[in-house]
């Protein structure tokens, strides 16, 4: 049981480049989210998904899309990289009724705009 | 708006000394809470949860109450070790909606042997 995944673990990107962040899951669980983490803060909420073919934004979404074909799977997308998206990205998963609707992180992907 | 407010780091404190992380939050209704801890170069790990009031959390010597009235959800350690060493996350949850984790800025703890 791996939990939750993501590639790839380091990324540089030049602006105006575009790439996608994959997450993947294997508890079964319906809930996805995408959080960034900006240097000193707390994790913000980008995009979030309760269920294959649902998807909906969090507090910070522009410049982000985002797409849910399958329970497994929930990859964050980024069209024209600029460098305020310069940041750690963390996904996470969750299944309510199971506990305490507790969210399993992924490892993250920092990620650098130049 | 609904928001959770940490105590500053970073906390710089001794091997064996008493911790406390400060952490109140603001939501409409009652939430979950839930303190995260990252260690470097990890991602967050769930440390201990409350989901009502009065409830205790506690995991690995860490203890936290929540406290309605007061909306806070201190973190306590009677004694820190160097491995304690990380940034602690304060964080809630309503059971409704999107479901999504509300974090504290975070608190960075440096334990010098």
């Amino acid at each position: 049981n791996a939990g939750v995944t993501q590639t790839p673990k380091f990324r540089i990107l030049k602006i105006g480049q575009s790439m996608t962040l994959q997450c993947t899951q294997d508890m079964n669980h319906n809930y996805m989210y995408w959080y960034r983490q900006d240097p000193g803060m707390g994790l913000k909420l980008i995009y979030y998904s309760v269920g294959a073919g649902i998807t909906d934004k969090g507090e910070v979404p522009n410049g982000y899309n985002v797409s849910r074909s399958t329970t497994e799977d929930f990859p964050l997308r980024l069209e024209l990289a600029a460098p305020s998206q310069t940041s750690v990205y963390f996904c996470a998963s969750s299944q309510p009724g199971q506990g305490v609707n507790e969210q399993f992180f992924g490892p993250g992907t920092r990620l650098t705009v130049l | 708006g609904d928001s959770v407010t940490q105590m500053e780091g970073p906390v710089t404190l001794s091997e064996e000394a008493f911790l406390t992380i400060n952490c109140t939050y603001t939501a409409t209704g009652y939430p979950s809470l839930f303190w995260y801890v990252q260690y470097p170069g990890e991602g967050l790990q769930l440390l201990l949860k409350a989901t009502k009031a009065d409830d205790k959390g506690s995991n690995k010597g860490f203890e936290a109450t929540y406290r309605k009235e007061t909306t806070s959800f201190h973190l306590e350690k009677g004694s820190v070790q160097v491995s304690d060493s990380a940034v602690y996350f304060c964080a809630y949850l309503m059971d409704t909606g999107r479901r999504a984790l509300t974090f504290g800025s975070g608190t960075r703890l440096q334990v010098q042997p």
